[in-house]
């Protein structure tokens, strides 16, 4: 178990710009989840998957947000046209589909948006 | 609308000692689930114990246990023989449905001191 990977750890980038991230599961895991989490804040639900289907999309994903898993293993997420308000840690966490199984999360993408 | 209050955003106690966090939550669900998160600097969240909310006992793991009272809707956490390892911030979080869709509370930043 190599537990959930996240990359790149960190990501500055200039108000504007798209930018994208990468997760990968514990490999027998068919739930991936994108959180959200800025200072001071617990983390927020934005989106799963399971498999390769995104089955919920939290409001909080605008449509400059972009999830995808084509093959059900790794998923992106994508911010485009980013804006000084998307600064924030994004978490990625896995599980399996028993139900309520715990999350394991990875250690996350922090994004600063100048 | 569902919601997660930690009302003690930082607390402090000496090793060896036992702490209780606190947490209040709010749904009209009658079934659900109740999770301790614990995040340590820079590193990622892992789960500390979780509850079921059909079941009357509550929850413990070695040195955490929790106090569910589910008329009052609190659910505390509580560490006992404290250790410099679980200097972190703790967060409260539930689900009602079957995907780890978690509402999560603001955090407590448990500081355990010599």
């Amino acid at each position: 178990d190599t537990g959930v990977s996240q990359n790149p750890r960190h990501k500055i980038t200039k108000r504007g710009q798209n930018v994208t991230f990468r997760c990968d599961p514990i490999s027998e895991h068919n739930r991936l989840y994108w959180y959200r989490q800025t200072l001071g804040q617990g983390p927020e639900f934005l989106t799963y998957f399971q498999n390769e289907a995104q089955l919920e999309k939290s409001r909080l994903l605008s449509d400059r947000f972009s999830a995808e898993r084509p093959k059900g293993s790794f998923s992106t997420l994508e911010i485009q046209r980013t804006e000084q308000g998307d600064s924030a840690m994004y978490l990625c966490a896995s599980n399996p589909e028993t139900h309520n199984s715990p999350l394991h999360f990875g250690n996350g993408t922090r994004l600063t948006v100048t | 609308a569902q919601t997660v209050t930690q009302s003690q955003p930082e607390m402090s106690v000496q090793e060896a000692e036992t702490v209780t966090l606190s947490c209040t939550y709010d749904t009209s669900e009658n079934n659900y689930y109740l999770f301790w998160y614990k995040q340590p600097p820079s590193r990622q969240m892992i789960l500390v114990i979780r509850q079921e909310a059909y079941k009357q006992q509550n929850a413990t793991e070695n040195r955490f246990s929790v106090n569910f009272q589910k008329a009052a809707k609190s659910f505390s956490l509580k560490i006992s023989d404290s250790q410099l390892g679980d200097t972190a911030m703790y967060f409260c979080a539930f689900n009602t449905g079957t995907a780890s869709k978690l509402t999560f509370g603001t955090g407590t930043r448990l500081q355990v001191t010599l």
